[in-house]
C-alpha cells in the first residue's frame, strides 16, 4: 500500500521561504509523478503543481509561477515543495499526492500546516 | 485556470440519493475523461472516491458513482449514510500536466 508522509508544521514570517518534504514508500517512486495541493483555512483545494519523478519535469499553477519550486530526491524517494516570498494568504495546509496512471491523486500525504505570521 | 463550478451545499436524508454537479469548460471537463472526485472529512486529507469519470477504487462503496455529459460531471451518492457527510471536490485534467479543482460541496445528511 503506497504511502506518503510529510514533514511537520512550520511557522514563518512574511517574506521568508518554506520547504515541505513528502517521503514516499511501498511503491516505485520514479514510476509516478507527484502533485502538490494547498487548502487555506475554511477554503477549497487549490492545485499548485506537478513534478515528474522520472525526469524532474515540472508544471506550476499560473498564480504561483516564480514563487514555487518542486524538486525530488530519487535516492530517498522524497519530493519537496519550496514556496518563497511568503505572504499571510499563503497560510494553508499543504498536501502532496501520488499521481496515478489514470491521472488520479491517490494516496495523499497527511498534510503540513504552514502558518505565515509576524 | 478558473476553478470548476460546484454547488456550495447539498443534502439528503439517510437512504436517499443525492447528486453533486461539477461544471467546467471544453478545456477541462469537456475535453478529457479524467474527472475525479475526492471526499474530505474535517481535519483529514482528501480521499479518492471516483476517477476517470466513473471508476471506483477498490474499497469505495458502490453507492458512489460518477458520470459526465458535455462540460458537466456529476457525483451521485445513493443510499445516503451518516458517514457520507463530508466535503466533496471534483477535479479535472486541463492539459499540459495541469489540473483544476472545483470549489467544493458540503454534503449534509439530514
Amino acid at each position: 500500500q503506497a504511502q506518503l508522509v510529510q514533514s511537520g508544521a512550520e511557522v514563518k514570517e512574511p517574506g521568508a521561504s518554506v520547504k515541505v518534504s513528502c517521503k514516499a514508500s511501498d511503491y516505485t517512486f520514479t514510476d509516478y509523478g507527484i502533485i502538490w495541493v494547498r487548502q487555506a483555512p475554511g477554503q477549497g483545494l487549490e492545485w499548485m503543481g506537478w513534478i515528474s519523478t522520472y525526469n524532474g519535469n515540472t508544471n506550476y499553477a499560473q498564480r504561483l509561477q516564480g514563487r514555487v519550486t518542486l524538486t525530488t530526491d530519487t535516492s530517498t524517494s522524497t519530493a519537496y515543495m519550496e514556496l518563497r516570498s511568503l505572504r499571510s494568504d499563503d497560510t494553508a495546509v499543504y498536501y502532496c499526492a501520488k499521481k496515478g496512471s489514470d491521472l488520479e491523486f491517490d494516496p495523499w500525504g497527511q498534510g503540513t500546516l504552514v502558518t505565515v505570521s509576524s | 485556470q478558473s476553478a470548476l463550478t460546484q454547488p456550495p451545499s447539498a443534502s439528503g436524508s439517510p437512504g436517499q440519493s443525492v447528486s453533486i454537479s461539477c461544471t467546467g469548460t471544453s478545456s477541462d471537463v469537456g475535453g478529457y475523461n479524467y474527472v475525479s472526485w475526492y471526499q474530505q472529512h474535517p481535519g483529514k486529507a482528501p480521499k479518492l472516491m471516483i476517477y476517470e469519470v466513473n471508476k471506483r477504487p477498490s474499497g469505495v462503496p458502490d453507492r458512489f458513482s460518477g458520470s459526465k455529459s458535455g462540460n458537466t460531471a456529476s457525483l451521485t451518492v445513493s443510499g445516503l449514510q451518516a458517514e457520507d457527510e463530508a466535503d466533496y471536490y471534483c477535479n479535472s485534467y486541463a492539459g499540459s500536466n495541469s489540473w483544476v479543482f472545483g470549489g467544493g460541496t458540503k454534503l449534509t445528511v439530514l
